[in-house]
């Protein structure tokens, strides 16, 4: 099975900062990663796919890279709106696994 | 619109079995695939299986394979999900998630259910 890795776990920033998140899969998935925002009793939603592809109606401000191994998502200009926790997942075989997480805070 | 609606909350016993269901509306319910994704409480998110609607092909995470049971009924347009054996390890809400595109077996969840809370305990 394919492991993702996430880091960091959790992370405090302040309004307006840039929040990076990184996945790192266990072996090649060439850019076959999505990107879920998941807020408290909540289910989780798609904001990219194919690492790099915004979802229909997600806003500019979310951007992801990455091919291979090695992926960053990215929130420009951090909004308390965009309080959550966020998980990459890849689907280049099943099992489709998601990473443990990361929980993003305001400061 | 596309609305996924999951059955209600469940409490069963060690061993026992549960079926969840998820109801599909406002798109062609069988040109899509659907994925049951678990959290446990204060967790992250486990992908569970897939099946495609247009095809009945299945796919399954290991731990899973030969305790889970995926269906999908065209005329009601309701997956279900049904999870044998349960112990307190199950303790989780289930999610069921439809594919972004068409006639796709990437796992690509754009739409989720509210989800529904599975209880284990004796």
């Amino acid at each position: 099975d394919i492991q993702m890795t996430q880091s960091p776990s959790s992370l405090s920033a302040s309004v307006g900062d840039r929040v990076t998140i990184t996945c790192q899969a266990s072996q090649d998935i060439r850019n076959y990663l999505n990107w879920y925002q998941q807020k408290p009793g909540r289910a989780p939603k798609l904001l990219i796919y194919d690492a790099s592809t915004l979802e229909t109606g997600v806003p500019s401000k979310f951007s992801g890279s990455g091919f291979g191994t090695h992926f960053t998502f990215t929130i420009f200009s951090l909004q308390p709106e965009d309080i959550a926790t966020y998980y990459c997942q890849h689907y280049d075989n099943a099992p489709y696994t998601f990473g443990q997480g990361t929980k993003v805070e305001i400061k | 619109q596309v609305q996924l609606v999951q059955s209600g909350p469940e409490v069963k016993k060690p061993g026992a079995s549960v079926k969840v269901s998820c109801k599909a509306s406002g798109y062609t319910f069988s040109s899509y695939g659907f994925s049951w994704v678990r959290q446990a409480p204060g967790q992250g998110l486990e992908w569970m299986a897939w099946i495609s609607v247009y095809n009945d092909d299945t796919k399954y995470a290991q731990k899973f394979q030969g305790r889970v049971t995926m269906t999908a009924d065209t005329s009601t347009e309701t997956a279900y999900m049904e999870l044998t054996g349960l112990t307190s390890d199950d303790t989780a809400v289930y999610y069921c998630a439809r594919d972004l595109f068409p006639f796709s077996s990437t796992c690509q969840l754009n739409y989720w259910g509210q989800g529904t809370l599975v209880t284990v305990s004796s």
